[in-house]
Order: structure tokens, then sequence, then C-alpha cells
């Protein structure tokens, strides 16, 4: 079954403390992409890579980094987490090349506290 | 820089009552549209995907169409399993990065 698998689903954390949202797809997709979704702002794109090794911002990159060292993983990490970073997040991955449209994970709600 | 706006921010019809979402955008060389589905706390799911102007898909009771500066979701007969937000996401030449509208909340009434 073609997927985008995220985990935790839930994690709660405390200022500071550095964490990693995984991000696995099964589809040999070029593309993906990390998304934030808060109330009142839709789904903003923080960061995407267009392959491996291949990374550019998006609109809300300041205080995560992403890295791309195989094709199917995409992790998330927020070395010095604080509570404006408290959202849904979102992973996604497409192939531009058989021009797919973008498949979701199941997102990952982050509290910091 | 590339923009969506999605209207209404939230539309409440009862059930058998048809209507529209309307997704205005200003992308530079466009290559599609998408339309995706969201339930509360879960990941956006793919409802049609637009490629030109005066292309129609339909899904159900779902229709998309799309001109040169907008789309429309049409809605007939919806039933309240058809409550949740629409999204549209035009995708342009600024290849991976794909800027959604803020959506549309649906609900329909039994």
């Amino acid at each position: 079954e073609a997927q985008v698998t995220q985990n935790p689903r839930y994690l709660i954390t405390v200022t500071g403390k550095k964490l990693t949202v995984t991000c696995s797809q099964n589809m040999n997709h070029e593309y993906m992409s990390w998304y934030r979704q808060d109330p009142g702002l839709g789904l903003r794109q923080i960061y995407y890579s267009m392959n491996v090794e291949v990374t550019d911002k998006g609109d809300v990159p300041e205080g995560y980094k992403v890295s791309r060292k195989e094709k199917r993983n995409f992790p998330l990490i927020l070395e010095s987490p604080s509570p404006n970073q408290t959202s849904l997040y979102f992973c996604a991955s497409s192939s531009p090349a058989r021009n797919t449209e973008a498949f979701f994970g199941q997102g990952t709600r982050l509290t910091v506290v | 820089e590339d923009q969506v706006t999605q209207s209404p921010e939230a539309l409440r019809l009862q059930e058998g009552e048809s209507s529209s979402l309307n997704c205005s955008y200003t992308v530079s060389g466009l290559r599609g549209l998408f339309w995706y589905r969201q339930d509360p706390g879960k990941g956006p799911e793919f409802l049609f995907t637009l490629y030109s102007a005066g292309e129609e898909k339909e899904k159900e009771r779902l229709k998309a169409t799309l001109t040169k500066k907008e789309s429309f979701l049409h809605i007939t007969a919806p039933k309240p399993e058809d409550s949740a937000t629409y999204l549209c996401a035009p995708d342009g030449t600024s290849y991976g990065k794909l800027t959604f509208g803020q959506g549309t909340i649906l609900t329909v009434h039994p």
C-alpha cells in the first residue's frame, strides 16, 4: 500500500529539548515536504526536498532543520523547540516526473511546553 | 510570489443544498491545480488535479472546474459525510514548493 508514515503521532516536549520527527515514503517519490498547520493560518511549507541531498526552505523554515540522505526518508529536526512551534505537522511526497499529486502522512501533533 | 485565496472561509449547508467553493490564485506558470479534502486531525486526502483552463473533473457529488484565474469545487446534493475542510493548491514553476489556500470548512447538516 502506498503510504507516507510519520512518527511519532503525538509528542509533548519541553522547551529546548532537541527532537526529530521521522517521515518515510514507500512510493520512490523524488519530492518530499514538511508542512505545519495552525488554526487560521492553514498549511504552510517548512522545507522541501527535490531529491537526495537537495533541500530548500519553504515559507516558515526558522527553527527547523531537515536532511535527505536517502530517497525514502525526510526527517524534521527541531534543535531547540519553543512553544511557538506547537503545531500539527504533516509530511508529504510526490513525483513530478510522473506528475502525481502529493500524498500526505497522518500528521504529528507536537506540543512544546 | 504565489498567492491563493479560498472563499468562503466556512460554509454551512442543509443536506441536499448544492453550492460552490472558490479558489482564486496567482501563480507563475501553472502546471496544475490540486483539490484536497481534510478531516479534523488527519492529513489532506487527494481529490482532483486540473491541468488546463476549461477542464472539469467529477467524483461522486463533487465537480471541480478550472479557469485561468480560479477554480471551483461544486457540491451537488451534499450529505453530512461531505463535511470537511476543502483545500486547493496550485502547482507552479517553483518546483517542490506548493502553496495551499487556507481552506473552506464545509458543514452539511442532516
